[in-house]
């Protein structure tokens, strides 16, 4: 599976939307694009998952270019309950199972 | 409540004893996972099981051992192989007829051994 990269931390303020953008250049036609969510001492939580353009569910909205060699998670309207480590994933296509690769993630941290 | 448990939250070994985590789900998942996270690093796969009595090698199954005698439980053992168990471990679970590849997970048990 490809290999994605995203930026270590970022800052934010209640209320901002918040992007964070994720490279995954190898990335293979049948491959999904997977976010998960992870607050301390506790396990990830699925955010969103999308294939190509534009993925919007209650919580976010992820957008993927036609060429699908990034994409970028949206938070609309950060609160300080959305600070936490955001994971990009890919994920092989037609499958509902079997191994995801966690990289380092985002620290994202929203002040008052 | 549908979900996956995990015990004991907090669990203290001695160094050269083996140890085992529990994983249970009621969410009628075929497929269970072990994962490992060490502070400020993502997820690593130990082990994972697609179905009753069948299971594969993660990345870093070295030092542990699992068993799928249930659909319900997926247990896995630290043994005293393992040279570095002090962790967080993760457990999940997925169902494998899906639109999805969406994979949900337990609390989390915190492994201090000394």
């Amino acid at each position: 599976l490809a290999k994605t990269t995203q930026p270590i931390s970022m800052d934010s303020y209640e209320g901002q939307e918040v992007n964070i953008t994720c490279s995954h250049n190898n990335i293979a036609t049948n491959d999904y694009i997977t976010w998960y969510q992870q607050f301390p001492s506790q396990g990830p939580r699925f955010i969103i998952q999308g294939y190509k353009t534009k993925v919007t569910n209650e919580v976010a909205s992820l957008f993927i270019p036609a060429d699908r060699k990034s994409s970028t998670l949206s938070l609309p309207r950060v609160s300080l309950s959305d600070t936490a480590v955001y994971y990009c994933l890919v994920t092989a296509g037609g499958t509902s199972y079997g191994k995801l690769t966690f990289g380092q993630g985002t620290i994202l941290t929203v002040h008052p | 409540d549908g979900g996956i448990t995990q015990s004991p939250k907090y669990l203290f070994r001695k160094e050269g004893q083996n140890v085992t985590l529990s994983c249970e789900q009621n969410l009628n998942h075929d497929a269970m996972y072990w994962y490992r996270q060490d502070p400020g690093q993502g997820l690593r796969l130990i082990y994972y099981s697609q179905i009753v009595n069948d299971f594969q090698k993660g990345d870093i199954a070295e030092g542990y051992s699992v068993s799928r005698e249930k659909k319900e439980s997926f247990p896995l053992t630290v043994t005293s192989a393992q040279k570095n168990p002090t962790a967080f471990y993760l457990c999940a679970s997925s169902p494998i007829q899906s639109s999805l590849y969406e994979q949900y997970f337990g609390p989390g048990t915190r492994l201090t051994v000394t």
